[in-house]
């Protein structure tokens, strides 16, 4: 079984600081890692995942996120965010054998004040 | 292309009714997904559908809550017995196979008045 924690349920930050959210996951067996967003109003979308190779991943806009197999983090960077990037962000797991539904994390609002 | 819709997109029941909520997952998608969010929660896995078939559905909170794939495509999570309990967005995902990223509807905003 996997569980993931969000430690963070809101996060504020002025427009063009850098921001992290955080994730920290539990599992008893390897794991593939994603972080999901949901802008106002709309539907969940993939923003980046994690599946193997190199433990740095990136989206196309401006995100990255870290692998951390020792600390069982995915924590997720952004060195200088915009009004735009003002959402709810889900990190979430699935294990890479057995079971294939995504185990999400509670969610953190990221609000980004001008 | 089109991506997963969900319908309808809010439903307002009372007590006691039985709901339907239809899902219609990307074209050639085989594994079909449902999850429930709780207000300020992320979403819970309910069941799995690979083709036809529930291969998981160990995530159905009790035998009130029935989900199906008669044709592998679209699917139908059906709930007896509605309780304001089962307030919640239910959302469906689709993915081209078991190990694909999943790709998700808009969800349906359920109230149990």
């Amino acid at each position: 079984a996997q569980s993931v924690t969000q430690l963070d349920s809101q996060v504020p930050v002025f427009e063009e600081a850098p921001v992290e959210l955080r994730c920290n996951y539990s599992s008893s067996v390897s794991v593939y890692l994603f972080w999901y967003v949901q802008y106002p109003n709309q539907g969940l979308q993939l923003l980046l995942k994690y599946l193997s190779g190199s433990t740095l991943v990136e989206s196309i806009n401006g995100f990255e996120a870290e692998f951390n197999k020792s600390q069982t983090s995915f924590h997720l960077r952004k060195p200088s965010v915009h009004i735009s990037d003002t959402a709810e962000y889900f990190c979430a797991v699935r294990g890479v054998v057995g079971a294939q539904k995504l185990v999400f994390g509670q969610g953190t609002r990221l609000t980004i004040n001008p | 292309g089109a991506g997963v819709s969900q319908t309808p997109s809010n439903k307002v029941t009372e007590k006691g009714k039985y709901v339907e909520l239809r899902c219609d997952p990307i074209s050639g998608h085989t594994a079909l997904y449902w999850y429930r969010q709780s207000l300020g929660q992320g979403p819970e896995f309910l069941i799995y559908f690979q083709g036809t078939g529930a291969a998981d559905d160990s995530g159905l909170p009790n035998d009130r809550f029935f989900a199906v794939r008669p044709e592998g495509s679209v699917s139908t999570l059906k709930i007896q017995r509605t309780e304001r309990g089962d307030s919640a967005v239910y959302l469906c995902a689709s993915s081209p196979g078991r190990k694909e990223t999943q790709y998700f509807g808009p969800g349906t905003r359920l109230l149990v008045l």
